[in-house]
């Protein structure tokens, strides 16, 4: 069964400093990655995601996240915090980019900026 | 473009109430969701559609019916509310081909007392 833990509900970050919010999964086939941002009153939105190919995948606002197939994990960075990317983050894991019923969410991580 | 639209986006219920969250989507998507989201607890899904005429249950459909009549709408109806479903809504359309993108709604916040 799939499953995914993001280690972290809230992380607070100063302006500038970098973003590191951590997600790992366990699938018992290769899985499909996706990374969501909640902004306050708002749905979800896609920022980022991995299906097959380069492990390494650059999403919107800058963030870019690496699947680690040898550690599970495809953890969510960017290398200088804006106080705009204050918001809660979702990892999300798939078996079939096909087939929504199949998509996991994590609890969310909350990220704060720092002036 | 407006994309998932939900309605309404607050209500309070008294327990053992019914009411309907409409959604309803322009992106001629097949596939439709909904979910409600619990402080801590992530997204959980109730029910799911993958067209017109077809639903299915997700992980928590206890307390809840769906119908999708068109490709557009898909209304989720609270039957006898329950403070346990106390939650922020949403709907959400897309899922299906090579991209996998879930759109999602802004949400509806239900309260019951």
């Amino acid at each position: 069964a799939q499953s995914v833990t993001q280690l972290g509900s809230h992380v607070s970050v100063s302006e500038g400093a970098l973003v590191l919010l951590r997600c790992n999964y366990s699938s018992s086939v290769p899985p499909y990655l996706f990374w969501y941002v909640q902004y306050p009153n708002q749905g979800l939105q896609l920022l980022l995601k991995y299906t097959t190919g380069a492990t390494l995948v650059k999403g919107i606002n800058g963030f870019e996240a690496e699947f680690k197939k040898s550690e599970t994990s495809f953890h969510l960075t960017k290398p200088s915090a804006h106080m705009s990317d204050a918001a809660e983050y979702f990892c999300a894991v798939s078996e079939s980019w096909s087939s929504a019923s199949k998509i996991i969410f994590g609890s969310g991580t909350r990220l704060s900026i720092r002036p | 473009n407006a994309g998932v639209t939900q309605t309404p986006k607050f209500r309070i219920l008294k327990i053992g109430q019914s009411m309907t969250l409409q959604c309803t989507q322009d992106m001629n998507h097949n596939y439709m969701y909904w979910y409600r989201q619990d402080p801590g607890m992530g997204l959980k899904l109730i029910y799911y559609s993958v067209g017109a005429g077809i639903t299915d249950k997700g992980e928590v459909p206890n307390g809840y019916n769906v119908s999708r009549s068109t490709t557009e709408d898909f209304p989720l109806r609270l039957e006898l509310a329950a403070p346990s479903q106390t939650s922020v809504y949403f709907c959400a359309s897309g899922g299906e081909g090579d991209t996998g993108e879930l759109f999602f709604g802004e949400g509806s916040r239900l309260t019951v007392l």
